[in-house]
């Protein structure tokens, strides 16, 4: 692995049911992020993590959790999914202590709910 | 993200230069960022600029800052087609390390 990966690349799925994306770093990073994008709103925050054991609220968690319980990975759930969370789902990690803590963007997880 | 302002759409010929312009409201921002993302792909960084700077320059890459506007700016030089994507700024502000993306340049490079 070198990178950020995510799993699985897209998905259809059932409004109701839960799912979890899935995303692993390799580069030790400290900080880990999920991002969704809809066509004309950029990217916005879902959920973040600065650490491992820790958490937090972005822009838009409603509907979202996370958990953090090592390094290396950061899945996000989607309890009872809905069609307004259709969209394309990226995972970014970054060391969170250098200066420009540029952030590494996983391929993504395309998710669509019928 | 509605604090950080982007034109949708630009079009350029090859080998022209193009200029993507942003907006941002937040005057505590501390890095911003230029990000390429191509079809079907992650987003990848492409350059930054931190706050106390007015310009920078990366072989093709000119990024221009005017703080008390609170306009960035990225020119790319002799543009290719390899250039097509969109392309979002991003402000890293003070508190924290989130970034407030755009909504993204859509840039097409025609032949």
């Amino acid at each position: 692995i070198a990178g950020i990966t995510q799993a699985p690349t897209s998905q259809i799925l059932a409004a109701g049911r839960r799912m979890t994306l899935r995303c692993t770093q390799d580069m030790r990073h400290n900080a880990m992020y999920w991002y969704r994008q809809d066509l004309g709103l950029g990217l916005r925050l879902i959920h973040y993590s600065n650490t491992a054991g820790t958490t937090g609220k972005g822009e838009v968690p409603d509907g979202y959790s996370v958990s953090r319980a090592n390094t290396d990975d950061f899945p996000l759930t989607l309890a009872s999914a809905v069609p307004s969370q259709t969209s394309v789902y990226f995972c970014a990690s970054s060391d969170g202590t250098s200066g420009k803590d540029e952030q590494f963007f996983g391929p993504g997880t395309r998710l669509t709910v019928l | 993200g509605e604090d950080v302002e982007q034109s949708l759409f630009l079009s350029v010929r090859e080998g022209d230069s193009s200029v993507i312009n942003c907006t941002y409201t937040d005057s505590s921002s501390t890095y911003l960022y230029w990000y390429k993302q191509e079809p079907g792909a992650g987003l990848q960084l492409l350059t930054y600029i931190f706050s106390n700077m007015d310009m920078k320059q990366d072989q093709r890459l000119t990024v221009l800052l005017n703080k008390k506007d609170k306009h960035l700016s990225l020119r790319i030089a002799d543009t290719q087609t390899g250039d097509s994507a969109i392309y979002f700024c991003a402000e890293r502000r003070a508190a924290g390390n989130k970034l407030t993306f755009g909504g993204g340049t859509r840039v097409l490079v025609k032949p």
